[in-house]
């Protein structure tokens, strides 16, 4: 079945720089990559998502990156802010979502 | 409009017991996936249901099994519970169709502790 791997698990940043979290992932099948955020007790949210048509797609502060070839896909969040601190999961699926193991951002004031 | 339903958010359970966990997913969703959530272990996928039938099923024992009614609404139970089933259980629905690029929207989970 498909194997996601997510780095790294923990990541603290200044507010206002740049955060970029990475995945891979192990089935090449596999076309739909979504990101979520969840916030302190809270339930996980979709923030972006690409499909495997596309290299890249941006929303706002918000980008994901997918190389299919080298099976690994990225999400970069610029100028972050203090909102941003959450558990982000990345995701693969062919039929179902397999999830990375999470990472915690923080974001440094 | 509503969104996904759980039920019930906090049980306490002793080990050996069983439970029974309910999700209803939003109106017009006729998917419902179940996610396990601990610490360190991020999101492990359970089963999905759409239209009564168990579409997909993850890697756990057999003590965990599900089933989907008519109306959509979900119900997973575990049985013989043991110390390591603590956990957040996460529902999920979708429209769920078949390419596998179904955006999921989650319920709030059930915590369940087992002593």
């Amino acid at each position: 079945g498909e194997n996601v791997e997510q780095h790294p698990s923990t990541l603290s940043v200044q507010e206002g720089d740049s955060a970029v979290i990475k995945c891979t992932y192990s089935d090449s099948a596999s076309n739909y990559f979504p990101w979520y955020k969840q916030e302190l007790g809270k339930r996980p949210q979709l923030i972006i998502d690409i499909r495997s048509n596309v290299g890249e797609k941006k929303d706002q502060r918000i980008a994901v990156t997918l190389n299919k070839t080298a099976k690994h896909f990225s999400l970069h969040i610029t100028e972050t802010q203090p909102e941003d601190s959450a558990v982000y999961f990345c995701a693969a699926s062919r039929e179902k979502l397999t999830f990375g193991t999470g990472t915690r951002l923080t974001i440094i004031p | 409009k509503a969104g996904v339903t759980q039920t019930p958010r906090y049980l306490i359970k002793t080990r050996g017991q069983q439970v029974t966990l309910s999700c209803s997913p939003i109106s017009g969703h006729r998917s419902v996936s179940w996610y396990q959530q601990t610490p360190g272990q991020g999101l492990q996928f359970l089963f999905e249901y759409f239209s009564e039938t168990q579409r997909n099923k993850g890697n756990f024992p057999g003590r965990f099994s599900g089933r989907q009614f008519s109306n959509s609404r979900s119900e997973m139970n575990v049985s013989t519970l043991e110390l390591g089933d603590s956990a957040l259980y996460l529902c999920a629905s979708s429209f769920g169709g078949l390419s596998g690029a179904n955006v999921l929207t989650f319920g709030a989970g059930s915590r369940l502790t087992v002593l």
